[in-house]
């Protein structure tokens, strides 16, 4: 187990609705990434959080937003939902050092009807 | 666009056999990670190495970096049926800790 936790682990939404994802970091990191996966892909980075502040965006439209609390939690938004934003969606949670290792959680995968 | 390439897609092989997998990148890295993943679950992280490294060993894994080509490969040893999953490999791109993803390498090991 990596500590980090995602919820919930499925979820079903119909186009054009909002959705949040949450992320519970892994004790003592600060930095949490979001990364979206599509079916037979690899994850692609959606943006970065550090210390509440975003530290790093992929090419995702402005629908996609996030936050990072004070306690290193994090939650991904995504506004007017799309067929294709149907993916797994993972959250890795590191701490800005040296060693840079991150750590996954087990994913949320989003569908969208 | 992603960063790394895996090579090759899938493989098949019987227990106990040795796995190699390849990755390409195409900018210069800070450090490159290897990751598994089990039936589109979270990734796990297998073994860092970092640029100024050529060589690290974990357990079964090897792992090789040549920055001149930028590649890598694992090298699994005694492969086991467990070791079934997709690899793939990630590189920072020295932009913090952004890591950017292959389209991985689906490893069968057949008992």
């Amino acid at each position: 187990e990596t500590g980090v936790t995602q919820s919930p682990t499925h979820l079903i939404k119909t186009r054009g609705q909002q959705v949040t994802l949450r992320c519970s970091s892994q004790s003592g990191h600060n930095t949490v990434s979001w990364y979206q996966q599509a079916l037979g892909q690899g994850p692609q980075f959606i943006f970065q959080y550090y210390r509440e502040e975003e530290n790093g965006r992929g090419n995702f439209p402005p629908r996609f937003s996030g936050l990072q609390f004070p306690n290193y939690s994090s939650e991904l938004n995504v506004n007017a939902l799309e067929l294709d934003d149907s993916a797994l969606y993972l959250c890795a949670s590191s701490f800005t050092g040296s060693r840079r290792e991150a750590f996954f959680g087990q994913g949320t995968r989003l569908t969208v009807v | 666009s992603q960063q790394g390439e895996e090579d090759p897609q899938a493989l098949s092989i019987q227990e106990g056999e040795n796995a190699t997998m390849n990755c390409s990148y195409k900018t210069s890295i800070n450090n490159l990670q290897w990751y598994r993943q089990n039936s589109g679950r979270g990734l796990v992280h297998l073994i860092l190495i970092r640029s100024n490294e050529r060589e690290k060993h974990s357990g079964r894994l090897r792992v090789t970096l040549d920055t001149s080509k930028k590649s890598s490969s694992l090298l699994i040893t005694a492969s086991r049926a467990a070791d079934t999953a997709s690899y793939f490999c990630a590189t920072d791109a020295n932009t913090g800790n952004q890591f950017y993803f292959g389209t991985g390498t689906s490893l069968t090991v057949i008992p």
